[in-house]
Order: C-alpha cells, then sequence, then structure tokens
C-alpha cells in the first residue's frame, strides 16, 4: 500500500495565479484532511470530509476550497494564490480505530512558495 | 489557554539519557490521546497511541493522567535517530476524527 499520497511535492506560484493540491489514500479510509504548517504556528486545519461527497471548514478555510468526489481522493485548491498562503501542506486521512480513537496517517506534504 | 500545549525545548541530551515531555490538554471531554514524531522537512508519522493504563513500546514510555489533563513520553536510552520534534495531539470530541496538535517539543541528541 502507498498509504497516502500528494502532488505535486513542490512548486511555486506567482500571486494571483490558481492551483490544486491532490491526495490519494489507497488505504479504505472514510475521514480525510488539509493542514497547513508554518514555523511557529504547528499544524492548522484548513479543510476536512468526513465521507465521499462530503467537505467542512476546518480553523483557517479562507483562501481554500476543496472536493472530496471520490472516497479515495481529496483536492484542496487555492483560486487566487497570496503569499501568506506559503507554507507546507499536509494531507491526512484517518478511520475510527477502536471506539473514538482516530489515528491520522499523514502523506508527505506540498512545499508552496507563492511569490 | 492553548488547547494543547507543549514546552518547545530544545532539549539536548547525551546518547544514552533518559529524557521526559510533558502535555497539557484543555478540553476535559478528549478520549484520544497520541504522541507523533516530525523529523525536519518530513510529515508527523504515529508514534503511539496513549491510554489510559499508561502503555509502553520498545524504550518509549507514555502516561496519561485524566484528572491532571497531562500526557508525558519518556524516552530511556535515547538514540542519535530519536533526535526530532514530539507532538502531543488530542481528539476534538466529535464524530469528525479531528484532532488538536501540540507545537511540538524538539529533542536534539547528541553523541
Amino acid at each position: 500500500n502507498a498509504g497516502v499520497t500528494q502532488t505535486p511535492k513542490f512548486r511555486v506560484l506567482k500571486t494571483g495565479q490558481s492551483m490544486t493540491l491532490l491526495c490519494a489514500q489507497d488505504m479504505n479510509h472514510e475521514y480525510m484532511y488539509w493542514y497547513r504548517q508554518d514555523p511557529g504556528m504547528g499544524l492548522r486545519l484548513i479543510h476536512y470530509s468526513v465521507g465521499e461527497g462530503t467537505t467542512a471548514k476546518g480553523e483557517v478555510p479562507d483562501g481554500y476550497n476543496v472536493s472530496r468526489l471520490k472516497k479515495q481522493n481529496f483536492l484542496l485548491g487555492l483560486e487566487s494564490a497570496a503569499p501568506s498562503q506559503t507554507s507546507v501542506y499536509f494531507c491526512a486521512s484517518s478511520y475510527r480505530h477502536t471506539g473514538t480513537t482516530y489515528e491520522q496517517y499523514f502523506g508527505p506534504g506540498t512545499r508552496l512558495t507563492v511569490t | 489557554r492553548k488547547e494543547v500545549e507543549q514546552d518547545p525545548g530544545p532539549f539536548n541530551v547525551p546518547e544514552g539519557a533518559t529524557v521526559a515531555f510533558n502535555c497539557t490538554y484543555s478540553n476535559s471531554a478528549s478520549q484520544s490521546f497520541f504522541w507523533y514524531r516530525q523529523d525536519c522537512r518530513k510529515e508527523p508519522k504515529l508514534l503511539m497511541s496513549v491510554y489510559s493504563s499508561g502503555n509502553e513500546d520498545g524504550r518509549f514510555t507514555a502516561q496519561l493522567n485524566r484528572a491532571s489533563q497531562y500526557i508525558s513520553l519518556l524516552i530511556r536510552d535515547s538514540k542519535l535517530s530519536d533526535s526530532a520534534t514530539y507532538l502531543c495531539v488530542v481528539n476534538i470530541p466529535s464524530n469528525t476524527g479531528k484532532l488538536i496538535f501540540g507545537q511540538g517539543t524538539t529533542l536534539q541528541v547528541k553523541p
């Protein structure tokens, strides 16, 4: 199993450009998440999905949109990139392990720079 | 008060030392607790879950004190390869699987 994969690994955008980050998981997990990680800020949740066809806002959703058309894929879109969106983006997936335990498994990340 | 608080460190220890990290969380209704490890410029990886009775995995021991809302991680016989950032993670009580990540404690093990 590949686990959680993310494409691309690196990207440089100019202000105002758009792009889509793709996350794919082959573990049949119901739940998927997009985070950003900035120095001194820790991991912050952007959007998440509790199942195919569902999405919800996290802690820092502004400037991002998501879609979960297939259970295994979770897409993160930036419609008009801003320098403040320069960050490392991580995707994660999870399942209900026992009771209320939700272990999350992460992809390798996408390093995005907006100039 | 932050939802999950950790001492950022860094903790600089010699090989073979025992080191302990602590973490406090604010939501008394949280029921799932984890330690993740994150190497520089890599993704977080699950190190171990933390159970009420405490649990051990090789050189690593995790403890949970629900009354004090406190989690700990003990690393015995530190190796150079243990150098990383350790994230304390707590669930948000809901059916969404959302987790809150602490900012991490950095460990540097020196020869």
